[in-house]
């Protein structure tokens, strides 16, 4: 299947600092992505949809100011999570999307797991 | 009521037993449909899409019953490296997938 990474796997900030989180689809370009997060021994919630060149689509209740979302290319997008502070501890995961005839499949990128000090 | 439910379990089963999670769904215009595993702390992975006529893979069915809106899993002859959390995923469109919230399965030696 085809390849999303992310980029870091994990990270420890100070509260009140911003977070940067790249995912990228290595062997396929992705027009749409989307991003989740996961608290413990809870389902993945979708936070929004990343569509290339244009304003990302939130979910109700996820503050587009705090979550930060650019997708600039075909093949990279990008979280940042400004002004972090300890609930938005979680783990973030992305998702490409693969649209081919038939085909209609999202791939997962491994994960980003965040806390906040 | 939520998109899609599942039941969190936990299911602890002797390694060799056979066990079933189900999963409804509220959107009746729901098109696609998905199970996916999830290890501790790793992302989810693709186990099976699941098709109206259902759908084995080995030691795994998974079947759709669209008048009562629920999807299925079988596992046969589970395995220890069965362990895992179980997702359910729909797809209410050519959107974006809504996911249950996992049932865990624990498999005993």
């Amino acid at each position: 299947g085809a390849v999303v990474s992310q980029h870091p796997s994990w990270v420890i900030c100070k509260s009140g600092t911003s977070v940067k989180i790249e995912c990228r689809s290595l062997d396929f370009q992705a027009t749409t992505m989307f991003w989740y997060r996961q608290f413990p021994k809870q389902s993945l919630m979708l936070m929004a949809t990343s569509n290339e060149g244009s304003k990302a689509t939130y979910e109700q209740g996820v503050e587009k100011d705090k979550f930060l979302i650019n997708h600039a290319s075909l093949t990279l997008s990008t979280l940042t999570v400004t002004s972090a502070h300890p609930e938005d501890s979680s783990f973030y995961i992305c998702s490409a999307r693969v649209l081919a005839g038939v085909l209609n499949e999202q791939f997962f990128g491994p994960g980003t797991r965040l806390t906040v000090l | 009521r939520k998109e899609v439910e599942q039941d969190p379990g936990p299911f602890n089963v002797p390694e060799g037993a056979t066990v079933a999670f189900n999963c409804t769904y509220s959107n009746s215009a729901s098109q696609s449909f998905f199970w996916y595993r999830q290890d501790c702390r790793k992302e989810p992975k693709l186990l099976m899409s699941v098709y109206s006529s259902g759908n084995e893979d080995g030691r795994f069915t998974a079947q759709l019953n669209r008048a009562s809106q629920y999807i299925s899993l079988l596992i046969r002859d589970s395995k220890l490296s069965d362990s895992a959390t179980y997702l359910c995923a729909v797809m209410p469109s050519a959107r974006q997938l809504t996911f249950g919230s996992g049932t865990q399965l624990t498999v005993l030696p």
